[in-house]
């Protein structure tokens, strides 16, 4: 079974621009989970999905944005980037329906804001 | 309201010694908790998980841990240290039924002395 695939892995960015990430689950995963991973902050949830809806959302600015499509695959939208973005965003995926399904991870996108 | 903290951000030990990781955590019900490994320029593994089934986990190479509620606690062990265990390792909580969300520790840089 092919793993968690994540495009770009790489991207560079100047302040004020937007970006979107992508994110193909597991075969048979409905739940996309993604994280911002930063030196200073450490690993940070930033929001859910399941069936195309938003279950679950951590505390980040209305910048960050996400979505779900009919197939699970996710993308997040980040907009008006800030230097503070720079980060690599994990995204996780798991069945989604047990009292708590191992997440597997993606190998993340690096993105740097210049 | 959960979270875990690991204590030392970096973990030195020579090949072949014990390998011990602390974690302690805080959750307002049962808690479910993880251990993930993140090797350079990749995203995270899942080495082992307690989900109250038994309170010594074994997981993926030679690891294991001991779920401890009376120390609130959940260390990661391995008997004697491989230079391929030099990477970072995460702590993480999860108490919601249906919820994807995993709150991570610090982490804690493991470095194998030859």
């Amino acid at each position: 079974k092919a793993g968690v695939t994540q495009t770009p892995r790489y991207l560079i960015k100047t302040r004020g621009q937007q970006v979107t990430l992508s994110c193909s689950p597991i075969s048979g995963h409905r739940s996309v989970s993604w994280y911002q991973q930063t030196p200073g902050q450490g690993l940070q949830f930033l929001f859910e999905y399941f069936s195309e809806t938003q279950r679950n959302k951590g505390n980040f600015p209305g910048r960050f944005s996400g979505r779900q499509f009919s197939n699970s695959r996710s993308e997040m939208n980040v907009s008006t980037l800030e230097l503070g973005d720079s980060a690599l965003y994990l995204c996780a995926s798991s069945p989604g329906e047990g009292q708590f399904d191992e997440q597997f991870f993606g190998p993340g996108t690096r993105l740097t804001v210049l | 309201a959960q979270s875990v903290t690991q204590l030392g951000s970096h973990v030195s030990v020579s090949e072949g010694a014990l390998v011990l990781l602390r974690c302690n955590y805080s959750s307002s019900v049962p808690p479910y908790l993880f251990w993930y490994v993140q090797y350079p320029n990749q995203g995270l593994q899942l080495l082992l998980k307690y989900t109250s089934a038994a309170t010594l986990v074994k997981g993926i190479n030679g690891f294991e841990a001991e779920f401890k509620k009376s120390e609130t606690s959940f260390h990661l062990t391995k008997p004697s240290a491989h230079m391929s265990d030099a990477a970072e390792y995460f702590c993480a909580v999860s108490a919601n039924f249906g919820n994807e969300k995993l709150t991570f520790g610090t982490g804690t840089r493991l470095t194998i002395i030859p």
